[in-house]
């Protein structure tokens, strides 16, 4: 059964700390990676990954998949208190139109 | 650009009661589309997806059904609403290029009393 893990669960930082999301998976006919921010509405869009260890990076956030141990890491740097969330990590798969999400990371930065 | 529209946002139903969620995409032809359910505190549960009009694809049976009478259109609806339906509905929607990113909808809450 295809799975996306996703750790820690939740994850309580200071402003300016830097964390590191993890999300592994375990699918067949794996296509993309995808990674949400979901604050208390719907997720929005972050990153797409596709190929091993080639940064995406936007602003404080980066990313990067290894597609031989099958995990991505999603870093945030000097953390903000806008960047309380719940982070998503979806995988796309290719034959299916259908994306296998893991169960999120909560962070939390306090002020 | 593309957008992606859900209705209502909200909405407080009794047990039993029957359920009609619309989700309309613009901008795109032919998406495929989905819809999600997300419990409080809790991942995202895929429902139903589509490719085409009048194509479902059902991932969880229960008491919800989907419909897509035309290309940009995907309804959710039940004839009578459980106390576990509720929840934070998704729609979202991608487009069959090489690699599908997927975006969503604002969502609905429903809360079933």
């Amino acid at each position: 059964e295809d799975k996306v893990v996703q750790s820690p669960l939740s994850l309580v930082v200071h402003e300016g700390d830097t964390v590191t999301l993890n999300c592994s998976y375990e699918v067949t006919n794996f296509r993309s990676l995808l990674w949400y921010k979901q604050e208390k509405k719907a997720p929005t869009f972050l990153f797409m990954l596709t190929s091993s260890g080639i940064e995406k990076k936007s602003g404080r956030l980066s990313s990067i998949l290894d597609k031989k141990e099958l995990f991505s890491i999603l870093n945030i740097t000097a953390t903000q208190t806008g960047d309380s969330a719940v982070y998503l990590c979806a995988v796309a798969t290719s034959g299916t139109y259908k994306y296998i999400f893991g169960t999120g990371t909560r962070l939390k930065v306090l002020a | 650009s593309q957008t992606i529209h859900q209705w209502p946002a909200t909405l407080v139903q009794p047990v039993g009661s029957p359920l009609s969620l619309e989700c309309t995409v613009e901008g795109t032809s032919n998406p495929n589309l989905y819809w999600y359910r997300q419990a409080a505190g809790r991942g995202l549960q895929l429902l139903f997806y589509s490719v085409g009009i009048g194509q479902i694809s059902s991932e969880v049976p229960q008491n919800l059904s989907a419909s897509r009478p035309q290309d940009r259109q995907f309804i959710l609806s039940s004839k009578k609403l459980l106390l576990s339906d509720s929840g934070f509905y998704l729609c979202a929607w991608s487009v069959l290029t090489r690699y599908n990113e997927q975006f969503f909808g604002p969502g609905t809450r429903l809360t079933v009393l």
